[in-house]
């Protein structure tokens, strides 16, 4: 497949449960992203992972919040002890790394969490 | 601080007619302005975008129309059909923060058969 792909679709879990949420970007895209779709709500930015540099953690909302980036590749989301407010899509997105910004984010499909 | 404001949050058009979905902006050091559209179960996915040095773009039956002075860009989707049913969000990006994007809320449309 040559899309973005994030797993689990999925995720119930119980509160106070830790969850870990995987991305898969585009074979070749420097840029990673973590962003959160709340039911009816906009995009709200994460995280942002840029080829070797230090990670722009600036949306994480709390320090249950973490987010690694392996090999410049595969990324992974964990929230520390769930609350039901963090419950959401939570959208993984790549992109290259092109000369003039073109802004354009390739999106997975998201991984549903709900936290009970 | 919500940086792109986005109207209306939901829409109803009859087919054949035209949506419109604005946003407004209020950093200046924006300079790139997408859309995007999500259809349900389905990440975003870039339908249209432009960048400040134009006042229009139009690709098919989507348009944006540009104001720099007003800080406003919005989309119109001309003979609107029931499969341009989805939520459309704007964005912009500003330069030097690499390829991240500020949503604006994003607008539910509904186009009646």
């Amino acid at each position: 497949g040559a899309g973005v792909s994030q797993s689990p679709s999925n995720k119930v879990t119980e509160k106070g449960k830790d969850v870990e949420l995987r991305c898969d970007p585009i074979s070749g895209h420097t840029a990673l992203y973590w962003y959160r779709q709340s039911l009816g709500q906009g995009l709200e930015f994460l995280i942002y992972f840029q080829g070797n540099s230090a990670p722009d953690k600036s949306g994480l909302p709390s320090d249950r919040f973490s987010a690694e980036r392996t090999g410049g590749s595969v990324s992974t989301l964990t929230i520390q002890r769930t609350q039901q407010e963090d419950s959401a899509v939570y959208l993984c997105a790549s992109s290259a790394r092109l000369a003039g910004n073109t802004g354009e984010l390739f999106f997975g499909e998201g991984s549903r969490l709900t936290v009970l | 601080q919500q940086q792109v404001k986005q109207s209306p949050q939901s829409l109803i058009v009859q087919k054949g007619g035209i949506s419109i979905i604005n946003c407004a902006y209020e950093n200046t050091a924006f300079d790139y302005f997408p859309w995007y559209q999500q259809f349900p179960g389905k990440g975003p996915a870039l339908l249209i975008a432009i960048r400040p040095d134009v006042s229009e773009k139009k690709e098919g039956r989507f348009t944006i129309s540009f104001n720099k002075s007003a800080k406003q860009f919005s989309l119109h989707i001309m003979d609107s059909q029931p499969g341009d049913s989805a939520t459309y969000f704007c964005a912009a990006n500003e330069n030097n923060a690499g390829n991240m994007l500020t949503f604006g809320g994003g607008t539910r449309l509904m186009v009646k058969p």
